[in-house]
């Protein structure tokens, strides 16, 4: 496609409960990364993928955050039993491959726990 | 461990005036990039400039001009003749070769507010 799309644009979920965040890279970029933009903690940096493989996870913030990424195209994060500190804008970027730093963000998904 | 440190939050400027966001980092690698996002009200960030660690010329692009120290671990940014549609959110931001390049580290953001 023409830009990173992800989907929804806007979650509001029941805390406990788990959502999937999507996100459909730019087509032939085979770098994808997973960002959070929070109030507190401004930009952070959660999930690397290159290809299917994703050699950094250091981002995630506990086991109840996991992502897959298949066929090295659309990536999902699931975050399981939400918490309200989940409430953030979760943002996806593209990128050609490793090394190319040059990375095109979504607009994001602002996920809310009520 | 690598850090950008933007020391302003927010910015209000006047239509017309000279504006500079300033950008201090660390890092334990001498190879590395720097960059410039814009994320206006829609939410979207928008890549404005990368820069590698080997490059400290400054670079200019119309109303945008960015300054790089190497001395001082500063990259600021300035906008000259500033416009109601330079309001936004602007990032700097940092990756490092020991991670590939793959990932940035984020500064908190400053919002710039030009009003007419």
């Amino acid at each position: 496609g023409a830009g990173v799309s992800q989907s929804p644009s806007n979650k509001v979920t029941e805390k406990g409960k788990d959502v999937e965040l999507r996100c459909d890279p730019i087509s032939g970029h085979t770098a994808l990364y997973w960002y959070r933009q929070s109030l507190g903690q401004g930009l952070e940096f959660l999930i690397y993928f290159q290809g299917n493989s994703a050699p950094d996870k250091s981002g995630l913030p506990s086991d109840r955050f996991s992502a897959e990424r298949t066929g090295g195209s659309v990536s999902t994060l699931t975050i399981q039993r939400t918490q309200q500190e989940d409430s953030a804008v979760y943002l996806c970027a593209s990128s050609r491959g490793t090394g190319d730093t040059e990375a095109f963000f979504g607009q994001g998904t602002r996920l809310t726990v009520v | 461990a690598q850090k950008v440190t933007q020391a302003q939050t927010e910015i209000s400027v006047v239509e017309k005036e000279d504006v500079t966001l300033d950008c201090v980092y660390e890092t334990r690698d001498t190879t590395y990039y720097l960059f410039w996002y814009k994320q206006p009200p829609s939410g979207e960030l928008v890549f404005l400039i990368r820069r590698n660690s080997f490059d400290e010329q400054n670079e200019i692009s119309g109303r945008y001009s960015w300054n790089f120290q190497k001395s001082t671990s500063s990259f600021n940014f300035t906008i000259t003749a500033s416009q109601v549609v330079d309001s936004a959110v602007y990032f700097c931001a940092l990756s490092e070769a020991r991670r590939g390049y793959s990932t940035l580290t984020f500064g908190k953001g400053t919002m710039l507010l030009v009003s007419p």
